[in-house]
């Protein structure tokens, strides 16, 4: 069966700080990859979108990255980290038009 | 561009109640509709996945309902249980922006009192 393993669950970093945020799935080949950020009194935001190795299309412009160094394997980074990052992020696959979300992750910059 | 509403945004009912949460989206041009649950601190899980074919789709005591033409789809949760409560989400696929996105409403914060 399919999964999909987002970690860590929580994080509270100091601006400034690098992020590296990762995703796995399991269960599925070539997955079409997300991440999305919730902030607070605000809706589910597309923040990049992976069809591939190495394929990363950036929604948002900001200081957070994204890079996908193997095919089941999606990683959102930053290098120095603003308090305006703090959010919910969720990592998230798709096939066939349904999709599943990770468990996400809790991100406070202080 | 496409935008999402959900009515109302926060629902609160006794335990037993059926209950149906709204969503509305501004342009019919979908192909699906999946409905997403969110408990507190944690992920979304999908619920019901509507396709545009379809007019309804059932799953245990919730039923979801499509109707393209007006732009409407609602969830109905028949005898609501403590356990039902949660956000509720509903989302439609951008085809106007990027591949595959999905485009959410805020949400339906639901409270099943016991």
């Amino acid at each position: 069966s399919q999964t999909i393993h987002q970690w860590p669950a929580t994080l509270v970093q100091p601006v400034g700080s690098p992020l590296s945020l990762e995703c796995t799935v399991e269960g599925t080949s070539n997955p079409n990859l997300y991440w999305y950020r919730q902030a607070a009194g605000r809706g589910l935001q597309l923040l990049f979108y992976s069809v591939g190795i190495g394929q990363i299309s950036s929604e948002v412009p900001q200081n957070l990255s994204a890079s996908r160094p193997q095919d089941r394997q999606f990683i959102l980074s930053s290098k120095k980290l603003l308090l305006s990052d703090s959010g919910f992020y969720l990592c998230a696959w798709s096939e066939a038009a349904l999709y599943t979300f990770g468990s996400g992750t809790r991100l406070t910059v202080v | 561009k496409q935008e999402v509403t959900q009515i109302p945004a926060a629902l609160s009912v006794p335990e037993g109640e059926n209950l149906v949460l709204n969503c509305s989206f501004t342009d019919s041009a979908i192909y699906n509709l999946q409905w997403f649950r969110q408990d507190p601190g944690k992920g979304l899980t999908s619920l019901l996945l509507i396709q545009s074919s379809q007019r309804e789709q059932t799953s245990g005591r919730l039923n979801a309902s499509l109707d393209k033409s007006s732009g409407r789809s609602t969830l109905y949760i028949a005898a609501s249980q403590p356990g039902d409560s949660a956000t509720y989400l509903c989302a439609v696929p951008d085809y106007g922006g990027s591949q595959g996105n999905l485009i959410f409403g805020k949400g339906t914060k639901l409270s099943v009192k016991p």
